[in-house]
């Protein structure tokens, strides 16, 4: 059972958006930046977000990310096939002194 | 950025102890705090603990405390984590990745290294 809450599975088409939500609580979200991560099949994780809403070099601005009181949002527009990935979002857990992640969201693009 | 490469895969017996390396490139490995994270076949991203390059100062996930180790050795810019009492729960893909300090963001990976855990 993660610390993190997130939707098993999301799916949309082509060029559509689609969101990804991670639920937390005080002693995580509600206090911490928040990161996320991409794991496409066979490869290692890779930051796609981080301090909530920041993006590393060379992230396309199609991802976004927002945080809401002890909540987390990935964003993702224009979808492409190459898209289609596990997401994690992550943080640190004041209560448990410890990096937590979510259980991860499986992203199929019709 | 930093590269992270890992020692290669592991085949070890219940009750055993397992040593993955964690070798970086560049002028980078003191700037940056080592993590390591394991995943299981088909599941999430688990968290075990962090370790200062410079001080050596660490911090491990509960789960782990008294089963886990992480050191270093700055002359070749390498990290270790080792892990006891193995068991086959314990069978996974260990990453190590570098974070900032004070930070809790992944930011560079290694290629992980699979370690399973059979009698």
């Amino acid at each position: 059972q993660s610390v993190l809450t997130q939707p098993p599975s999301v799916s949309a088409a082509p060029g559509q958006k689609v969101t990804i939500s991670c639920s937390g609580s005080t002693s995580n979200i509600g206090n911490n930046y928040v990161s996320w991560y991409q794991q496409l099949p066979g490869t290692a994780p890779k930051l796609l977000i981080y301090d909530s809403n920041q993006r590393p070099s060379g992230i396309p601005d199609r991802f976004s990310g927002s945080t809401s009181g002890t909540s987390a949002t990935l964003g993702i527009t224009g979808l492409q096939t190459g898209d289609e990935a596990d997401y994690y979002c992550g943080t640190w857990d004041n209560s448990l002194s410890a990096g937590v992640f979510g259980g991860g969201t499986k992203l199929t693009v019709l | 950025q930093v590269q992270l490469v890992q020692s290669g895969a592991e085949v070890k017996k219940p009750g055993a102890s397992v040593k993955v390396s964690c070798k970086a490139s560049g002028n980078t490995f003191n700037s940056n705090d080592i993590n390591w994270v394991r995943q299981a076949t088909g599941q999430g991203l688990e968290w075990m603990g962090w370790m200062n390059p410079n001080s050596g100062d660490t911090g491990y996930a509960q789960k782990f405390q008294g089963r886990v180790a992480m050191t270093r050795d700055t002359s070749i810019k390498t990290a270790y984590m080792e892990l006891s009492s193995l068991r086959s729960e314990d069978s996974a893909v260990y990453y190590c990745a570098t974070s900032t300090s004070g930070s809790s963001s992944l930011g560079d990976w290694g290629q992980g290294t699979l370690v399973t855990v059979s009698s």
